[in-house]
């Protein structure tokens, strides 16, 4: 079983360009769910799908990032444009949701994003 | 609101030596409760976790955790502690939202586990 699947891996950009980091959840898996780790804050929900439509994005500290899920394998976020403050490890993580409690998450190797 | 308290920011114990993370948790509701472990540079893992069955739940690698509602907690053991074992170990808890399980992280314990 192949796992949540993130890309790319690791990407330098300079500031003020645009940024898309990808992700495939678990085959079978309802809920999508994107976030941010950084030293100073660490681990924040950004925003979370259920069946492809957006339920929380309260998490998502600007404008600049949005995030879609087109079909049930693939979702995107995107920041545009990006700044240095961006900078951090994201991690998408799926689950499989059935009455709400006690279905863990899964979670994606990372995309680690240096803003330069 | 779901809260979590990691009352330990950095816990290093010896080699062969219990292991203790504390976890206080604060809910409306009867919570889920897991545990996360992070590697360096890796993702999070399922350690373990609660949903209202037996108190005492045993994860991977020899970790368990047990549930005491009278003290609001879910502290994480493991008898002996093994040099793989050095992570950063993350207490979370489930918001039943009705939608998703929408969890809440603690701040993360950096365990580290000398010779």
């Amino acid at each position: 079983d192949a796992g949540v699947i993130q890309s790319p891996r690791h990407e330098v950009t300079e500031m003020g360009q645009e940024v898309t980091l990808r992700c495939k959840p678990i085959s079978g898996h309802n809920s999508l769910f994107w976030y941010r780790q950084t030293m100073m804050r660490g681990l924040e929900l950004l925003i979370y799908f259920n069946n492809n439509v957006p339920i929380d994005d309260s998490g998502m500290p600007e404008d600049r990032f949005s995030a879609k899920m087109p079909n049930a394998s693939f979702s995107t976020l995107k920041i545009q444009p990006s700044e240095p403050r961006d900078s951090a490890v994201y991690f998408c993580a799926s689950s499989r949701t059935s009455g709400g409690l006690g279905n863990e998450q899964f979670f994606g190797p990372g995309t680690r994003l240096t803003v330069l | 609101a779901q809260s979590v308290t990691q009352l330990d920011s950095h816990v290093s114990v010896s080699e062969g030596t219990p292991v203790l993370l504390r976890c206080n948790y604060s809910s409306s509701y009867s919570p889920s409760l897991f545990w996360y472990v992070q590697h360096p540079n890796k993702g999070l893992q399922l350690l373990l976790k609660y949903t209202s069955a037996a108190t005492l739940v045993k994860g991977i690698n020899g970790f368990e955790a047990e549930f005491k509602k009278s003290e609001t907690s879910f502290h994480l053991t493991k008898p002996s502690a093994h040099m793989s074992d050095a992570a950063e170990y993350f207490c979370v808890v489930s918001d039943p939202d009705g939608t998703a399980s929408k969890l809440t992280f603690g701040t993360g314990t950096r365990l580290q586990v000398t010779l």
